[in-house]
Formats: structure tokens, sequence, C-alpha cells
């Protein structure tokens, strides 16, 4: 069965770095982008950005640009999300989806089960 | 960015109901145009990519149409398990931008 697994949920305090993975399995992990989605508590979803593993090609929200970093490990068929310095609006729960189609046009069919992450004092 | 404009944000409706959403684009897109079904504490789910194809496994009452700029979600007859919040997104260019959400529930 095609999935994505992701890391376990986060407490951390602002200023701390944090990296979240998301390891794909049964598929071939570098013919498809990866993207990550975040969702503030009550709050809609917002595309943060999506990787393409075979060359680590990335593309950024502009909203998300230099706040966060994407890469991706073939190696271990996994991508991550990172950031370096949080901060409490970084509260979120995050999700990683793959595209159904080698684009990304066709909608994103498989979802990792969300990472949540808690940033406070 | 391409804006997304969902509306309404909120739909009250019954079971048994045809349920319409609306999501208009801030410019053309072309067919580009996906929706999503999330439930509390669930990711979201695919439901019709690329205006109107149905994904694998979605029931038959669930139909998209429209091109360009505006686009439509129906639900011919809301079933109780249609109770949930959707999401249109746009995959013309990246930022692949998302709607705010249109949340039915229950009347």
């Amino acid at each position: 069965e095609v999935q994505l697994v992701q890391s376990g949920a986060e407490v951390k305090k602002p200023g701390e770095s944090l990296k979240i993975s998301c390891k794909a399995s049964d598929y071939s992990f570098i013919s498809y982008w990866i993207a990550w989605v975040r969702q503030m508590p009550g709050k809609g979803l917002e595309w943060m950005g999506i990787i393409y593993p075979a060359d680590s090609d990335t593309r950024y929200s502009p909203s998300f640009q230099g706040q966060v970093t994407i890469s991706a490990d073939k190696s271990i068929n996994t991508a991550y999300l990172q950031w370096s310095s949080l901060k409490p609006s970084d509260t979120a729960m995050y999700y990683c989806a793959r595209p159904q189609s080698t684009s990304w046009y066709h909608g994103m069919d498989v979802w990792g089960q969300g990472t949540t992450v808690t940033v406070s004092s | 960015d391409i804006q997304m404009t969902q509306s309404p944000s909120s739909l009250p409706a019954s079971v048994g109901d045809r349920v319409t959403i609306t999501c208009r684009a801030s410019q053309s897109i072309s067919i580009y145009l996906n929706w999503y079904q999330q439930k509390p504490g669930k990711a979201p789910k695919l439901l019709i990519y690329t205006t109107s194809s149905l994904q694998n496994g979605v029931p038959s009452r669930f139909s998209g149409s429209g091109s360009g700029t505006d686009f439509t979600l129906t639900i011919s007859t809301l079933q109780p398990d249609d109770f949930a919040t959707y999401y249109c997104q746009q995959t013309y260019k990246t930022p692949c931008t998302f709607g705010q959400g249109t949340k039915v529930e229950i009347k």
C-alpha cells in the first residue's frame, strides 16, 4: 500500500530548531513530487512548498520562503521540513502529501497522517 | 500568487439536499482545479481532480464543473457522511494555493 508516514508530535520552545520527516513506501519515491501543507489550529490548508526527490528541485510559497527548508533523502525515501528558529506562530499541524501523477497537476491523493508542532515557552 | 476564493464559508444543509460550493480563481487556471474533503482530526481526502474527474472510490453524488476562473463542487444528495469541510486547490502553477474552505454543517 502506498503510504506516507510522518514523524511524531513535537513540543518545542521559541528559538529552537526542528526537522520533521515524511517516509514514503511502496512506490518509486524519486518519481513523484512531495508537498508540505500547513494547517494552523482551527484554520484552513496552506500550501508551503514541494520537492522533487530525484534532483531536489524545490518550489516554495513566497509566504514560507526563507522561513522553512524542504529537503529529501532519496536513499531512505524520506522528505523533510525543517525550521532553524521556531516561533509560536509555527504551531500547527503539518501534512506531507503526494500528487497522484508524476506532475503536481492532478491533485494530491496520498497524505501523511500529519505532525503536530507546538511551540510554546 | 493565484488567490482562490470559496463561497460560502459555511453552508447549513440537511440530509437529502443538493449542495453547491463555488470557487473563484484570481486568474485563469484552465482546468487545474481540485476539490478535497476534510473531517476533524483527519488528513484531507481528494474528491475531484482537474475540475471534473472523480477520484477512485469517491461516490458519484460528488461532481465538479467549470473552467478558467469559476468552478463548482456539487453534492447531488447530501448524505450524513458528507458533513465536513471542503477545499478547492489550484494546481495550474506554484504556489498551489487552496481556498479558505467551506464547512457543510447540519441545519
